[in-house]
């Protein structure tokens, strides 16, 4: 079965630092990966997804994250963190004969320290 | 195009009652999936919805049903409320032309349900 493991259920970062959230999960196959970002009172909004082209992939306001089949895991980077990005992220796996059944890690949770 | 929305936003509901919930997907998406988002369990698949039929399930009770109607909107259901019900429930939408897992999920603001 698949799950998704997230390291660190909280994560503060100073303004300006490098944001690194890390995400692992396990597939019998790679799967699809997708990060997710929620602010207070909203629903989830994709930030990025990998469909099993380009590993390094480049998400919506400075995100990316790099699929790494050896250590099955799809951490996801910020060079810069602005405060607006302090939010609860979640990464996710789909199966590829899957139809929108997602798992979900149990989130992060980022905090910019001014 | 409108986003996907879902109504009530809040609900108040007592032990022993039953709720529906309702999600309207964007304009053109034909599945639709339900999660329950709580502190201590996280986003869990409820189930999936495709021409109006039930393409996967969670690891729910059967206290908890949906359905779609034929324009895609979709609703949940959950009958005999109980405490641990209480949760953000998320609605998503996605066009499924993928034929996979790989569709975006566009998700809405959710209901919050109280259950007292």
């Amino acid at each position: 079965a698949q799950s998704v493991t997230q390291l660190g259920s909280h994560v503060s970062v100073s303004e300006g630092a490098l944001v690194l959230l890390r995400c692992n999960y396990s597939s019998s196959v790679p799967p699809y990966l997708f990060w997710y970002v929620q602010y207070p009172n909203q629903g989830l909004q994709l930030l990025l997804k990998y469909t099993s082209a380009a590993t390094l992939v480049k998400g919506i306001n400075g995100f990316e994250a790099e699929f790494k089949k050896s250590e099955t895991s799809f951490h996801l980077t910020k060079p810069s963190a602005h405060m607006s990005d302090a939010a609860e992220y979640f990464c996710a796996v789909s199966e590829k004969t899957s139809y929108d059944k997602v798992i979900f890690g149990p989130g992060t949770s980022l905090s910019v320290i001014p | 195009k409108a986003g996907v929305t879902q109504t009530p936003r809040y609900l108040i509901k007592t032990r022993g009652q039953q709720v529906t919930l309702s999600c309207s997907p964007i304009s053109g998406h034909r599945s639709v999936s339900w999660y329950q988002q709580t502190p201590g369990q996280g986003l869990q698949f409820l189930f999936e919805y495709f021409s109006e039929t039930q393409r996967n399930k969670g690891n729910f009770p059967g206290r908890f049903s949906g359905r779609q109607f034929s324009n895609s909107r979709s609703e949940m259901n959950v009958s005999t409320l109980e405490l641990g019900d209480s949760a953000l429930y998320l609605c998503a939408s996605s066009l499924r032309t993928s034929g996979g897992g790989a569709d975006t999920q566009y998700f809405g603001p959710g209901t919050r349900l109280t259950v007292l």
